[in-house]
């Protein structure tokens, strides 16, 4: 029921490549509104990892790195290490709702 | 560095009204760029924004769409920090409650955040 759409759960090995989706509409990323990503370990405040769709905070490992085209974007998290592990969200803006919009949420398991 | 300290009670009745404090480190609520937002955590809802607080010039509010009824956000510039309240909860409105700033546009990241309040409504 969350505006933006991402797969409940991903995995890869470690120093493997994944890639987190993250689709809307065109009242949200598809109207040119930026996307941003953040990292969520469980009893934490959710992290920062990506803003205005490619842009890391400083501090956040180049291994992550954000995309997006259309009404989709896309995290990609490459060598993974399993301090990886955690949960992904995106936002963005929806001007239909007039407010900030959240993903489902992606877990990341690190095998 | 910005630091957000969250503080409120962690069971609420039924019918009865929600309330929680947001207060701020490293910024100034008052700060004619940020903005002072609400946003709730739960399994069958995610991440739900709730609202806004923000000065430019004067005060103003936004309120998401499905509580816009039972929502209030208000600043306090003496204690530097910002309260919600919602009103009539319901089981449904059993979250972890985060306060986190934007600054610059309202479409822009939210960046801290606070450390999170699991709020149960029950009896």
């Amino acid at each position: 029921q969350s505006v933006l759409t991402q797969p409940p759960s991903v995995s890869g090995a470690p120093g493997r490549r994944v890639t987190i989706s993250c689709t809307g509409s065109s009242s949200n990323i598809g109207a040119g509104y930026d996307v941003h990503w953040y990292q969520h370990l469980p009893g934490t405040a959710p992290k920062l990892l990506i803003y205005g769709n490619s842009n890391r905070p400083s501090g956040v490992p180049d291994r992550f790195s954000g995309s997006k085209s259309g009404t989709s974007a896309s995290l990609a998290i490459t060598g993974l290490q399993a301090e990886d592990e955690a949960d992904y969200y995106c936002q963005s803006y929806d001007i239909s709702l007039s407010g900030s919009v959240f993903g489902g949420g992606t877990k990341l398991t690190v095998l | 560095q910005v630091q957000l300290q969250q503080s409120g009670p962690g069971l609420v009745k039924p019918s009865q009204t929600l309330s929680l404090t947001c207060a701020i480190s490293g910024d100034t609520v008052s700060r004619n760029s940020a903005a002072w937002n609400w946003i709730r955590q739960s399994p069958s809802r995610g991440l739900e924004w709730l609202g806004r607080t923000y000065y430019r010039s004067k005060w103003y509010n936004d309120y998401a769409v499905s509580v816009k009824s039972r929502i209030t956000i208000n600043p306090d510039t003496s204690k530097n920090q910002f309260s919600l309240q919602l009103n009539s909860v319901t089981p449904e409105d059993t979250a972890v409650y985060y306060c986190a700033r934007v600054v610059g546009s309202a479409y822009n990241w939210f960046d801290p955040w606070g450390q999170g309040t699991l709020v149960t409504v029950s009896s």
